[in-house]
């Protein structure tokens, strides 16, 4: 069985950093990209970042870059999301989600890790 | 980037009713079009893609159609289990990937 399993997510104040990892079963790994997705209560669901299997291709969503990094590592199985410089409009729930076949579209998903940005 | 307008934002129906929800995108996608489903407390599943294809294991009361720039999501008779939100999704070959903001499917 697939499973995606995100830790890391917690309540950190404007201007903290947070680090968020994914953990993954049930597959290859290395062969699938992977992609980062949040839901938040200003904007809803909002794709947020993606890497290729070797981790040579990454995007982002543009009014992310340069504050979020996304990485992984196919030994351990895992997906990391760096966060840096966050805003309270960040808090939400942070999922990781498996590319379905085509790229931008995402199935499995995680349960979520949710971010709290509040001074 | 695609704006992908979604509606209506609430649908209050009983079970074994019909449903059927509409997504409209800001300029033509072609079939590029999903749909997902959030239940409470959940994370969001994929249900039909490229418009009208089935997700694996969805079931056939699901179904999906449109193209361009207008796209239906039909329930056809509502278990107690869909009772859910749906949201619409432009996927393409790059990013970036914009979903709709939602149709909470409530029971009446």
């Amino acid at each position: 069985e697939v499973q995606l399993v995100e830790s890391g997510g917690g309540l950190v104040k404007p201007g903290g950093s947070l680090r968020l990892s994914c953990v993954a079963s049930g597959f290859t790994f290395s062969s699938h990209t992977m992609n980062w997705v949040r839901q938040t209560p200003r904007k809803g669901l909002e794709w947020v970042s993606s890497i290729s299997g070797s981790g040579s291709y990454i995007s982002y969503a543009d009014s992310l870059r340069g504050r979020f990094t996304i990485s992984r590592d196919n030994a351990k199985d895992s997906l990391y999301l760096q966060m840096s410089s966050l805003r309270v409009e960040d808090t939400g729930i942070y999922y990781c989600a498996r590319r379905f076949y085509y790229e931008g579209l995402f199935d499995p998903w995680g349960q979520g890790t949710l971010v709290t940005v509040s001074s | 980037e695609i704006v992908l307008t979604q509606s209506p934002a609430t649908l209050s129906l009983s079970p074994g009713e019909r449903a059927t929800l509409s997504c409209r995108a800001s300029q033509s996608v072609g079939a590029y079009l999903a749909w997902y489903q959030q239940r409470p407390g959940q994370a969001p599943r994929l249900l039909i893609y490229d418009a009208s294809i089935r997700a694996t294991g969805i079931p056939a009361r699901f179904s999906g159609s449109g193209s361009g720039t207008d796209f239906t999501l039909t329930i056809s008779s509502l278990e107690p289990e869909d009772f859910a939100v749906y949201y619409c999704q432009h996927r393409s070959n790059l990013a970036p990937w914009t979903f709709g903001q939602g149709t909470k499917v409530e029971i009446k």
